[in-house]
């Protein structure tokens, strides 16, 4: 089945570490998006892609990065500038057209301890 | 003023009842918007998607659309308690190229 697969599912960071976050996904999708989630706040675009090794800042960029190397894959990199890390994390992509809705992974959950 | 706007509730609704959630949006160029339903600790699901002015139906569900006004809102009939989530209103911005999301109305079932 086609689809979109982030892991960890669950990810616990030291103060000062960098991690990544994994998506992968099957759909043959060319765009592909970051999405943070905090309570109250609705979700927030880290960064997009829209091709292969091309992507753009969202509204909260500072104190991630991102890489596309392949069609299927885009990590996040949550950095130690980041200073409120804890959040939700959701990657998505979107079908060929620009009027189709998102697909989202199941999410990963941070938490910085 | 916020992109996408929703108020975020929590609105309780009895069982069967019709269930009213209602977005407005600041960009009027925006052509696609979206709403979907997140289940807590889950990701959203896409549940309902309008590009015209007007109404769409799906099984309990309608999405209205009023361009002019920039509002749109979406129906859920006969209200279960499986319903009870959160529902995020989403509009394309940015020339079309990512998508704005309100920060959800809480919806609440009651029996």
């Amino acid at each position: 089945d086609g689809g979109i697969t982030q892991s960890p599912k669950y990810l616990f960071r030291k103060e000062g570490q960098n991690v990544t976050l994994s998506c992968e996904q099957n759909l043959n999708h060319d765009a592909m998006y970051w999405y943070r989630q905090d309570p109250g706040q609705g979700l927030r675009l880290i960064y997009y892609s829209q091709i292969v090794n091309d992507f753009q800042k969202g509204d909260i960029a500072e104190g991630y990065s991102v890489s596309r190397e392949k069609k299927e894959s885009f990590p996040l990199t949550v950095t130690s500038a980041q200073k409120n890390p804890t959040a939700f994390y959701l990657c998505a992509s979107r079908g060929p057209q620009k009027n189709y809705g998102y697909t989202f992974g199941s999410g990963t959950r941070l938490t910085v301890v | 003023q916020k992109e996408v706007e929703q108020n975020s509730g929590p609105l309780s609704v009895p069982e069967g009842a019709i269930a009213s959630l209602n977005c407005t949006y600041s960009d009027r160029g925006s052509q696609s918007f979206f709403w979907y339903r997140q289940y807590s600790g889950k990701s959203p699901e896409l549940i309902m998607s309008i590009y015209s002015n007007g109404d769409k139906e799906d099984g309990r569900f309608t999405a209205q659309l009023n361009k002019a006004s920039q509002y749109v809102s979406l129906l859920i009939r006969d209200s279960q308690p499986s319903d009870s989530a959160t529902y995020l209103c989403a509009v394309v911005t940015g020339g079309g190229n990512k998508l704005t999301f309100g920060t959800g109305t809480q919806l609440k079932v009651e029996l």
